[in-house]
């Protein structure tokens, strides 16, 4: 099946930081992504929608000057959390629609 | 919101068949019924889709009444490694229609 994949996998920033989470889709185009943030033993929460060539579209009650995403090209969607604080630590997933949505490994971030 | 309920965990035996059940009763004519399961600290991994019709993969099978008011996932001879969260949704044929998870069905394979 298609392959979407996240990078990095996990990371440590400190407090008051910006951090950058790519999702890449490896082997198809894809015009829409998705990303989501799952806090321990909660299931995932959409935060927004990310449109290659547009604005994202962000969810209620996601902050979109936090939160920016950027899909400057079909095979690649970044999310920078900016000002990180402790509260952000969570678990970011996107996913990518190709014949089926498929999903990328996560990316681990706590912030310290 | 989620539009479907599913119990918040289940066991199941090594070796048995694995049932989970998923009802949602507000379903509309164009939405299929997907299934997907999340392996601890991992990203979610598709498993099947139906429409109305009974569908089986080498993974599992889905059931679907009559009715599409609710449905059943099969793992027919469920392994440790089937230990997860297990989403049903429901969502409608457009491929870029964004995807709402609901709280799932945390299994826990017994040895």
């Amino acid at each position: 099946g298609a392959v979407v994949s996240q990078h990095p996998s996990r990371v440590i920033c400190k407090s008051g930081t910006s951090v950058k989470i790519e999702c890449r889709s490896l082997d198809f185009q894809a015009t829409t992504m998705f990303w989501y943030r799952q806090f321990p033993k909660q299931s995932l929460m959409l935060m927004a929608t990310s449109n290659e060539g547009s604005k994202a579209t962000y969810e209620q009650g996601v902050e979109k000057d936090k939160f920016l995403i950027n899909h400057a090209s079909l095979t690649l969607s970044t999310l920078t959390v900016t000002s990180a604080h402790p509260e952000d630590s969570s678990f970011y997933i996107c996913s990518a629609q190709d014949v089926g949505t498929f999903f990328g490994q996560g990316t681990r971030l706590t912030v310290v | 919101d989620a539009k479907t309920t599913q119990p918040p965990s289940m066991d199941c035996a090594e070796g048995r068949a694995a049932n989970l059940p998923c009802n949602h009763s507000t379903i509309s004519g164009n939405e299929y019924v997907y299934w997907y399961r999340q392996i601890h600290s991992q990203g979610p991994q598709y498993i099947i889709h139906g429409l109305k019709n009974n569908e089986t993969n080498e993974m599992a099978s889905l059931i679907i009444t009559e009715d599409r008011k609710s449905s059943t996932l099969i793992l027919p001879h469920a392994t440790l490694r089937d230990t997860a969260v297990y989403y049903c949704i429901v969502r409608p044929t457009n491929r870029d229609d964004k995807i709402i998870f609901g709280k799932g069905t945390r299994l826990h394979i017994l040895p």
